[in-house]
């Protein structure tokens, strides 16, 4: 079984302060991708790396970064956390291109920011 | 910019009745996923769709792929609580593996 594992379960943070959320994948996926979702507004995708130390800016990358320095791992980052990133993140892996990507979700961080 | 739309969003239907989930997209792919997800859960993995007319079973759970009509479709038979959830569709890219979700269909199933 692929087990993806998110750092944390629930988070509540304050205003301002640095968030690390963490991914660690155990099936050698090349893909990773962090997601947030909103009710209404579905999943949508942050950033995405195809490999260890590249990265790309998904759809709504703005106040978060990310970093990949080993192919298991893909942290998210909040530089400066605020009440609008206050959400359910997800991360995903999946295998590169050919027949598909399957991805693969963790179990969810369900960050609260005051 | 591959968009991504799902109808109903809400669905409330009796058991044993049965109902198709709509997923229409933008552009051109032929690489569609479906998923499952419970209320506080993770995304489960239901049906991947590789090819144009391919169509995958899985129990009462049924889906299609049109890639001409740019539509999936996910058919519900016999409805049983059980399958209360929200149900997304995923398109990917032709030109890359990033996968752009619809909204989601929540389906309450009631006795």
């Amino acid at each position: 079984d692929v087990k993806v594992t998110q750092s944390s379960r629930y988070l509540v943070k304050r205003t301002g302060e640095k968030v690390f959320l963490e991914c660690v994948q155990d099936m050698d996926h090349e893909n990773m991708f962090w997601y947030r979702q909103d009710p209404g507004l579905g999943l949508r995708l942050i950033y995405f790396s195809y490999d260890v130390k590249m990265k790309e800016k998904g759809d709504i990358p703005e106040g978060y970064s990310v970093s990949r320095e080993k192919k298991e791992r893909f942290s998210l980052i909040l530089e400066s956390a605020s009440t609008n990133q206050t959400s359910m993140y997800l991360c995903a892996t999946g295998w590169a291109g050919g027949f598909g990507t399957e991805a693969f979700f963790g179990q969810g961080t369900r960050l609260t920011v005051v | 910019e591959l968009k991504v739309e799902q109808n109903p969003l809400f669905l409330s239907m009796q058991e044993g009745k049965n109902y198709t989930i709509y997923c229409n997209y933008s552009t051109t792919s032929d690489r569609l996923y479906w998923y499952r997800q419970d209320p506080g859960k993770s995304l489960e993995s239901l049906f991947v769709l590789l090819s144009n007319g391919a169509v995958k079973q899985e129990g009462r759970l049924m889906a299609s792929l049109d890639t001409k009509a740019r539509l999936s479709t996910l058919h519900i038979t016999a409805a049983v609580h059980d399958l209360s959830a929200t149900y997304f569709c995923a398109v990917e890219e032709t030109s890359g593996s990033r996968l752009t979700f619809g909204e989601g269909t929540q389906l309450t199933v009631n006795p």
